[in-house]
């Protein structure tokens, strides 16, 4: 397997933009995250899909930001419009749900991230 | 928010010496995870250690887990540079999975 596959790799671009990142996961796995990493914050959680329904979506900033899972290899990030504080690497991770039902029990597999820049 | 803590934030050693990062974390937990992350890249699954479990070994790497202080620790013996990497502690459950701090580790040659 490929593994979690995040596009662009690198995006810069202009405050007010809108910046849409790509994320497909491991064949197999029902459950997809997505994740912001900065210097100041860390890792932290936006949202994540179970079964490409989204459970949890407490982590998104703001309304700026937008997540869907249109099947089960596909999901999107969107920032709209995108400002400054935005920039940050995102990543996309997969998972298999093990034990509990609608528990994540499993590790987690992470794409290569997505680092944006908004100037 | 977040809810493991690594200790320390930054450690730095000699090739050859052993590292020991801690982690923290606030709530029960089914298990505990340890990734890794290179610079510039995604975090890598490292080792699964569960509830039930005190201690666990793979390779180089040694973990603990003690769920009555709600902590961990991971030892990395016989360091190497490639080590060099940014460790961090995660905790899965029903509908979160939270991951620490980090401890950045850097393994001079």
């Amino acid at each position: 397997d490929a593994g979690v596959i995040q596009s662009p790799r690198h995006e810069v671009t202009e405050m007010g933009q809108e910046v849409t990142l790509r994320c497909k996961p491991i064949s197999g796995h029902d459950y997809l995250f997505w994740y912001r990493q900065t210097m100041m914050r860390g890792l932290e959680l936006l949202i994540y899909f179970n079964n490409n329904v989204p459970i949890d979506d407490s982590g998104m900033p703001e309304d700026r930001f937008s997540a869907k899972m249109p099947n089960a290899s596909f999901s999107t990030l969107k920032i709209q419009p995108s400002e400054p504080r935005d920039s940050a690497v995102y990543f996309c991770a997969s998972s298999l749900a093990k034990g509990l039902a609608g528990g994540i029990t499993g590790e987690l597999f992470f794409g290569e991230g997505s680092r944006l820049t908004v100037l | 928010s977040q809810q493991g803590e690594e200790d320390p934030q930054a450690l730095s050693i000699q090739e050859g010496e052993n590292a020991t990062m801690n982690c923290s974390y606030k709530t029960s937990i089914n298990n505990l995870q340890w990734y890794r992350q290179n610079s510039g890249r995604g975090l890598v699954h490292l080792i699964l250690i569960r509830s039930n479990e005190r201690e666990k070994h793979s390779g180089r790497l040694r973990v603990t887990l003690d769920t009555s202080k709600k902590s961990s620790s991971l030892l990395i013996t016989a360091s190497r540079a490639a080590d060099t990497a940014s460790y961090f502690c995660a905790t899965p459950g029903l509908g979160q999975f939270y991951f620490g701090t980090g401890t950045s580790l850097t393994v001079i040659p």
